[in-house]
């Protein structure tokens, strides 16, 4: 299985308290992704890297933010939690697109973390 | 509309059947195609990339029609173990992984 872990795996917060995910990877893969999935909607894109520093947004950003300082690191924050953000989510990485004999490589992803929000 | 379309499911079907799933996406820049399956309360794992010549891969083959923007995926002889959530992954601008919202398989015996 490829490294990439997931802390904490599950997390109970109330409304309005900050709480940040943090994905961890020992592939040394460029690109790593945050999403959600929730019942009906399925995986849904928050935030992605493709770099240290180098970030963009996804089809479901506001109320999150992210950073990442080291290539094995992306940290996907809530700055003031929601109920709406309570789902599961998801993060993966990738060598990126271009690298495979499909034009794409695959994802790995980690084991999720369980977010609720009271 | 969404940029990655599937058809929710469930699917259900007895064990030796042949099933197939579709997979529309809206984007026609979109570069590169994937069939992931995922377990309950599991991650995604890649099941298949699709090639646009079709590529099989056991009892599994991937199809993609460029022109018409769907991707299918065909499971021939199912399995009990076959059961879970198969997703359709769309590679857009270079490094957007999109994902439909998954299509649900249950086979039965």
């Amino acid at each position: 299985d490829a490294g990439i872990t997931q802390s904490p795996r599950h997390k109970v917060t109330e409304t309005g308290t900050p709480v940040t995910l943090r994905c961890h990877q020992t592939e040394n893969h460029r690109y790593m992704y945050w999403y959600r999935q929730d019942p009906g909607h399925g995986l849904r894109l928050i935030h992605y890297s493709y770099g240290v520093k180098d970030t963009d947004k996804g089809e479901v950003s506001d109320g999150y933010s992210v950073s990442r300082s080291k290539t094995e690191d992306f940290l996907l924050t809530l700055e003031s939690a929601t109920s709406s953000q309570t789902s599961v989510y998801f993060c993966a990485i990738s060598e990126g697109p271009g690298t495979g004999p499909s034009g794409g490589t695959e994802a790995f992803f980690g084991q999720g973390t369980r977010l609720t929000v009271v | 509309r969404k940029e990655v379309e599937q058809d929710p499911g469930p699917f259900n079907v007895p064990e030796g059947a042949t099933v197939a799933f579709n997979c529309t996406y809206s984007n026609s820049a979109s570069q590169s195609f994937f069939w992931y399956r995922q377990d309950c309360r599991k991650e995604p794992k890649l099941l298949m990339s699709v090639y646009s010549s079709g590529n099989e891969d056991g009892r599994f083959t991937a199809q993609l029609n460029r022109a018409s923007q769907y991707i299918s995926l065909l499971i021939r002889d199912s399995k009990l173990s076959d059961s879970a959530t198969y997703l359709c992954v769309v590679l857009y601008n270079t490094d957007k992984l999109i994902f439909g919202t998954g299509t649900r398989l249950q086979v039965f015996p």
